[in-house]
């Protein structure tokens, strides 16, 4: 099982919105609506921000939205602020029963 | 409060044998897919595998296929991943995480703070 594609940075300027995007095939991101995404810290513990394509855990931000369309799943972050700075990294379930993750993404906030 | 602590830091050498620990509590352990999932610089976050404590149900992601053991004792809320002989390339950060309930698959809730496993001669 191969990792999801996502890009390896991206940037922003406060305020404004950033989206992440997260590539997959069929087995897994195309075939399933359950996309799940993570925020870390470096040194920290990964964090759910997002289940099942689009939905928020209790306690998180509403500026973190997501979708999905095809095969590839998107992260978007509304009004970035200096502490979204971190890596995100998605994963998918698949096909085989198991669950893969993204390559990560680490959001600069300029 | 739901929490999964891990054990401590582990330094082996290549060949050695290794059994790390993550301890659920504030939840019913038996009822929850524990996850494992590795962490190193170069490839980030890997789905390891996962375990049902309440029956020992485990998957593999294909790459740890055979190469690790998964298993719980649902008597001390305790998961485990264990290793027969480490290889250099298994030095890496492992994280256990809970699977939620509230996803319908594939979201894990709440982690474990990571163990650090270094495998040098």
């Amino acid at each position: 099982q191969s990792a999801l594609t996502q890009p390896a940075s991206v940037s922003g300027s406060p305020g404004q919105s950033i989206t992440i995007s997260c590539t997959g095939t069929t087995s897994d991101v195309g075939g399933y609506d359950y996309v799940s995404w993570y925020q870390q810290y470096p040194g920290s513990v990964p964090k759910l921000m997002i289940y099942d394509v689009d939905n928020r855990p209790s306690g998180v931000s509403h500026r973190f939205s997501a979708s999905k369309s095809g095969n590839t799943a998107s992260l978007t972050i509304s009004g970035l602020q200096a502490d979204d700075e971190a890596d995100y990294f998605c994963c998918s379930y698949t096909s085989s029963g198991t669950c893969v993750f993204g390559t990560g993404t680490k959001v600069t906030v300029l | 409060e739901v929490q999964l602590v891990q054990s401590g830091a582990e330094v082996r050498k290549p060949g050695e044998s290794l059994k790390i620990s993550c301890q659920g509590s504030g939840y019913t352990f038996d009822n929850y897919w524990i996850a494992w999932v590795r962490q190193t610089p170069g490839r980030g976050l890997e789905w390891m595998g996962t375990i049902y404590p309440g029956d020992s149900d485990a998957r593999f992601s294909t790459p740890f296929q055979g190469q690790v053991i998964m298993s719980a004792d649902m008597s001390i809320t305790t998961a485990f991943l264990q290793w027969s002989s480490l290889k250099a390339s298994d030095s890496a950060m492992y994280f256990c995480a809970r699977r939620s309930k509230v996803a319908v698959a594939g979201a894990y809730d709440f982690w474990g703070q990571g163990t650090l496993v270094t495998v040098s001669s």
